[in-house]
């Protein structure tokens, strides 16, 4: 079954430094999406892109992550000048339509110490 | 405000037995409602997906129902089994593509 991959599985950052988080969506997919979870709270949406563009954003995505597809397989999110409270899961997912489920990758924890 | 509640918070249940666990939700406007499963560090898994005009939706043992008047979902788990133990996430797409995550179930299955 074909599957959304994210690299690295574990990311130790010091604070202030820039991270970039990697992911694979399927082959056949359009949309992209990041979302996070920090340790023992819900699964918080961050960004969606379609189309070479972000087509919505929360809150918590401000100006300090972008996301980019810089070729044609990979997907992926930087976070500038970590902070101590950036801790947390980091999942990637793909679909293959707006409205179709969304396959979610095995994500990415970083840890800002 | 856009919120969507998760109960009960956790369940212990013995393996072969049936649960309920239910979702209520204040998302407007409605798209669509999801059921994950979660198991611990990694990603969500779907299960079910169901649309305004969707009361009920089965995907194997687990089957999913939705009254969008009441904006009350259920996912009904039958003879569980030691791999159920998860978390259990309820989803609700806003319109765009905005999704609100509940907290989730936690599910405990012993033999």
């Amino acid at each position: 079954e074909p599957e959304v991959t994210q690299t690295p599985s574990h990311q130790v950052t010091q604070m202030g430094q820039e991270v970039i988080l990697r992911c694979v969506p399927i082959s056949n997919h359009l949309y992209f999406y990041w979302y996070r979870q920090i340790l023992g709270q819900k699964v918080e949406f961050l960004v969606s892109f379609y189309n070479n563009e972000i087509s919505e954003k929360s809150e918590i995505f401000d100006d300090q992550f972008s996301v980019e597809r810089p070729d044609g397989s990979n997907f992926t999110l930087k976070i500038r000048s970590t902070k101590l409270e950036d801790s947390a899961m980091y999942f990637c997912a793909s679909s293959e339509g707006q409205f179709n489920g969304y396959t979610f990758g095995s994500g990415t924890r970083l840890t800002v110490v | 405000k856009n919120q969507v509640e998760q109960s009960p918070q956790s369940l212990i249940i013995l393996e072969g037995k049936n649960c309920t666990l239910q979702c209520n939700y204040t998302v407007s406007p409605f798209s669509n409602l999801r059921w994950y499963k979660q198991d611990t560090g990694r990603g969500p898994v779907s299960l079910t997906i169901m649309t305004f005009s969707e009361n009920t939706k089965s995907n194997g043992r687990y089957t999913a129902t939705l009254d969008a008047d009441t904006k009350q979902s259920s996912l009904h788990i039958t003879a569980s089994q030691l791999s159920d133990s998860a978390s259990y996430i309820c989803v609700v797409r806003a319109g765009g593509f905005k999704t609100i995550f509940g907290a989730g179930t936690r599910l405990f299955v012993k033999a």
